[in-house]
């Protein structure tokens, strides 16, 4: 069964510290990848996605992440975290060219950033 | 302008009650999505529909049924609640197909926090 694996649960870090967060799916065939912010109290929101081409990937508010298909990863970076960057954060796949389009999330990780 | 919105944002219901959430989206899109997110804010794809048309149906309790009355509208009817039931759901909506499949970047509602007691 497809799967993602997001292995940091709870994360702290002091402002100006870098931040990855890891992203890991199981499906052997090709899938658009995507991280989702979720800040406290409100929706969803999408930060960056990847279909195809260049394996790094930009997002909103200084986020980047990178696809390596060898490894079945999709980690979310910042060089610089905010105290506003303080959110829960969603790794989803869902499998390219399929019958359905179902988001298939990771756990989530909840990024606290102390001022 | 609000893009996928849903009634109600709060929703507190005695166990055995029937009740319903509502989700609009007004960005053309084809598709709309029901999740559910429990209380470690894990989120679960509930159902689908294209086009007004079922989709996808996760084991879900066939206490939920989804109607479509139009591609705009997905709503969630839910009978007989459950202490179990209390989540909070996301509405979401996408495009339908390019070129064969789909384009699958989802656009998500507020949620409708439910409790029941």
């Amino acid at each position: 069964a497809q799967s993602v694996s997001q292995h940091n649960h709870h994360v702290i870090l002091s402002e100006a510290a870098s931040l990855e967060l890891g992203c890991n799916y199981s499906y052997g065939g090709t899938v658009n990848l995507f991280w989702y912010v979720q800040y406290p109290g409100q929706h969803l929101q999408l930060l960056l996605k990847y279909f195809s081409g260049d394996p790094l990937v930009k997002g909103i508010k200084g986020f980047e992440a990178e696809f390596i298909k060898s490894k079945f990863s999709f980690n979310l970076r910042k060089p610089s975290v905010q105290w506003s960057d303080t959110a829960e954060y969603f790794c989803a796949v869902s499998p390219y060219g399929g019958a359905t389009n179902k988001l298939i999330f990771g756990t989530g990780t909840l990024l606290a950033v102390q001022p | 302008d609000t893009a996928v919105s849903q009634t109600p944002k709060y929703l507190v219901t005695q166990m055995g009650n029937d009740k319903s959430i509502k989700c609009e989206q007004n960005l053309g899109h084809d598709t709309m999505y029901w999740y559910k997110q429990d209380s470690k804010k894990f989120l679960k794809i509930m159902f689908s529909y294209n086009n007004k048309e079922l989709i996808i149906n996760e084991t879900v309790p066939n206490r939920f049924s989804p109607k479509s009355p139009d591609k705009a509208h997905l709503n969630l009817h839910i009978n007989s609640l459950e202490l179990g039931d209390s989540a909070v759901y996301f509405c979401a909506s996408s495009q339908g197909t390019s070129g064969g499949h789909f384009y699958n970047e989802q656009f998500f509602g507020p949620g409708t926090r439910l409790t029941v007691l």
